[in-house]
């Protein structure tokens, strides 16, 4: 079985542009989490989402914003980028309600400059 | 391919016993590990590391074990409390504080009166 998919691997951002960030669960998988890691923060939960439905939503401002389609694929989108952007996003997916174990994906490396 | 992988996906432990939870990795390169902690909707927190150096390392009521040979790790939280009732991850990297981190896919510990 193929694991959790992040699609792009890296990307280079300047300020004030805006990214969409992609997720494949696990086949089978219904709910997707996305967290922020970063050196200095750790890993910082952005949400969640469980048969499409925003379950549970971090402490981030509204530039932060994500949905996930009818194939538990989910996307996350970051607006007016800022340099503070710069970390790797990660998805991880589980197969039932959210707080269930997680499969981490590889992540994607967002650089703003 | 997990790298990291706790086989154990849920453990329950009464009040005041050992908690023990395990995690092993295939990945030689690893010599930087670390527990996190997580509550539903929120991130996971760093909970204690080990580097490769050292085969044990406490702080309180939790120990971690390295055996480098097995590639195995163990967290040990005594005595277990109900508040200690979370998901806890494992997570490795190549090298002592990077961003990069690979994680297991969780252990829920549930620990009862």
């Amino acid at each position: 079985k193929a694991g959790v998919t992040q699609t792009p691997r890296y990307l280079i951002k300047t300020r004030g542009q805006q990214v969409t960030l992609s997720c494949s669960p696990i086949s089978g998988h219904r709910s997707v989490s996305w967290y922020q890691q970063t050196p200095g923060q750790g890993l910082q939960f952005l949400f969640e989402y469980f048969s499409e439905t925003q379950r549970n939503k971090g402490n981030f401002p509204g530039r932060f914003s994500g949905r996930q389609f009818s194939n538990s694929r989910s996307e996350m989108n970051v607006s007016t980028l800022e340099l503070g952007d710069s970390a790797l996003y990660l998805c991880a997916s589980s197969p039932g309600p959210p707080g269930d174990t997680q499969y981490f994906g590889p992540g994607t490396r967002l650089t703003v400059l | 391919d997990q790298q990291v992988k706790q086989n154990s996906p849920s453990l329950s432990v009464q009040e005041g016993r050992i908690s023990i939870l395990n995690c092993d990795y295939t990945n030689s390169m690893f010599d930087y590990f670390l527990w996190y902690k997580k509550y539903p909707a929120e991130g996971p927190t760093f909970l204690i590391s080990i580097s490769s150096i050292k085969d044990k390392n406490e702080d309180g009521r939790f120990t971690v074990f390295l055996n480098k040979s097995a590639k195995h790790l163990s967290l040990h939280i005594v005595p277990s409390q109900p508040g200690d009732s979370a998901v806890y991850f494992c997570a490795a990297s190549a090298r002592e504080n990077t961003d990069k981190l690979i994680f297991g896919t969780g252990t829920r510990l549930q620990v009862f009166p």
